[in-house]
């Protein structure tokens, strides 16, 4: 079936580090979006993508859609320990109905001061 | 607060009970969706409405699980005879009609879920 995988599971950076955790399909998606979710509360809107090489950033956060919109990229630079949290992405199917995302199951970031 | 709300936010049923679980979206949002969460996966898709209309619902969802938006504004989702499997974290999300700067139709405003553990 269609799955939207991610990786790293588990992220541990040290604070001021750059990391990148990343997004794939095995199908094309339409469009994509990113969320973050902190410890003991709910998802949060970060982002959308939708058009094929889709770059846009955030302050520290850039976010990247792949040419064959497969996969997607979060970089975070300069960790904070305010981005400690799971960020998860969300791939929408060209055949699947409008607004029926599919999550992954998140990469979980833990940061040390 | 304007955000989406949901009640209760903890509940706690013995297997084979049924519970109703109620989400207030924010208001003149006209779609609205049903996740369930456990711990260290991401929010599994159950089923989405569009105004008072049900427009999908996940195969992953059995026929315990029911869920309504009669007015087209809170939504109730309830699950009967309940199971163990059951347990989980159960997220409403509601998406806005119009566009923004950063949001589109498209963008989920997640309310901070209802816990259920079924003993």
């Amino acid at each position: 079936g269609q799955q939207v995988m991610q990786i790293p599971q588990y992220q541990h950076v040290q604070e001021g580090e750059d990391f990148t955790t990343y997004c794939n399909s095995s199908t094309t998606l339409s469009n994509i979006q990113w969320y973050k979710q902190r410890p003991g509360g709910h998802p949060v809107f970060l982002i959308q993508l939708v058009k094929s090489g889709e770059v846009k950033k955030q302050k520290r956060l850039t976010f990247q859609f792949g040419e064959a919109k497969k996969n997607s990229s979060l970089h975070i630079t300069a960790t904070q320990t305010t981005d400690v949290g799971t960020y998860f992405c969300a791939g929408k199917h060209p055949t699947d109905s409008w607004g029926k995302f599919q999550f992954g199951a998140g990469t979980q970031v833990v940061v040390t001061p | 607060d304007t955000g989406v709300s949901q009640d209760p936010r903890h509940k706690i049923t013995k297997r084979g009970q049924n519970v109703t679980f109620r989400c207030d979206p924010i208001s003149e949002h006209n779609r609205l969706y049903w996740y369930r969460q456990t711990l260290g996966q991401g929010p599994e898709f159950l089923t989405y409405f569009q105004n008072e209309a049900q427009l999908e619902k996940s195969r992953l969802l059995s026929d315990r699980f029911s869920a309504e938006r009669p007015k087209g504004s809170f939504s109730t989702l309830e699950i009967q005879r309940t199971e163990q499997g059951d347990s989980a974290m159960y997220l409403c999300a509601s998406s806005p009609r119009t566009y923004t700067r950063h949001t589109n139709q498209e963008t989920q405003y997640f309310g901070p879920g209802t816990r259920l553990l079924v003993l």
